[in-house]
């Protein structure tokens, strides 16, 4: 069955400082992968996803996800983040039936 | 990016009532829509998965009676949570997507149902 695990349920960094956060999948074909980042009581707004090709993607807001088959990992990572990254981050696959699986997510903190 | 508009924001009501969420793809087609359910400081998961004319697909554990799912036309799909608990309170957040998976899917702003 297909599945994410998110393993870090909180993540505390300081503003200016680099930004991993950690994804595995279980899929047993080529996924589709996602990295969804949802502010307090609002929707889900779409960093980046992977489909194929290069599996280093860059997308929104300075975000980037490596793509490692080998590990089925799929991190997000941003190099300096901001105050206003603070926020619940999603990593999900794309299944079968087109559906998109989410993991637990994330909560990135960030310190002054 | 396109943009999908749930109505309303949040709801109140009261325990036995009904209460219909809908979710609409503003400026594409949908062929189709998901209905998320979002429990505090959790992840998402999937109640259903609708196709534009014909029935929605219902994850495992979801009661289909219960959660009426409707997807009435390419940009309008409909949630109702019929005789409503204060266990159905949660964060309701649909998904459109115009075409297949490795298309994006877009979300909407959610709805915050309380039961009382």
């Amino acid at each position: 069955a297909q599945s994410v695990t998110q393993p870090d349920i909180h993540i505390t960094v300081s503003e200016g400082a680099s930004l991993e956060l950690r994804c595995n999948y279980s899929y047993g074909a080529t996924p589709y992968l996602f990295w969804y980042v949802q502010s307090p009581g609002q929707g889900l707004q779409l960093l980046l996803k992977y489909f194929s090709g290069d599996t280093l993607v860059q997308g929104i807001k300075g975000f980037e996800a490596e793509f490692k088959r080998s590990q089925s990992s799929f991190n997000l990572r941003k190099p300096s983040v901001h105050w206003s990254d603070a926020a619940e981050y999603f990593c999900a696959v794309g299944a079968v039936n087109d559906k998109i699986i989410f993991g637990k997510g994330t909560r990135l903190h960030i310190l002054p | 990016g396109a943009v999908v508009s749930q109505h309303p924001s949040w709801v109140i009501c009261k325990s036995g009532t009904s209460v219909k969420i809908e979710c609409r793809s503003l400026d594409f087609q949908a062929t189709t829509m998901f209905w998320y359910r979002q429990f505090p400081k959790q992840s998402l998961m999937l109640m259903a998965t609708s196709n534009e004319g014909s029935k929605a697909t219902y994850e495992q554990g979801v009661e289909k009676d219960k959660f009426l799912i409707n997807h009435a036309s390419l940009t309008l799909s409909t949630l109702t949570v019929t005789s409503a608990h204060p266990e159905d309170s949660s964060f309701y957040i649909c998904s459109a997507r115009v075409g297949p998976l490795n298309t994006e899917a877009f979300f909407g702003q959610g709805t915050r149902l309380t039961v009382v």
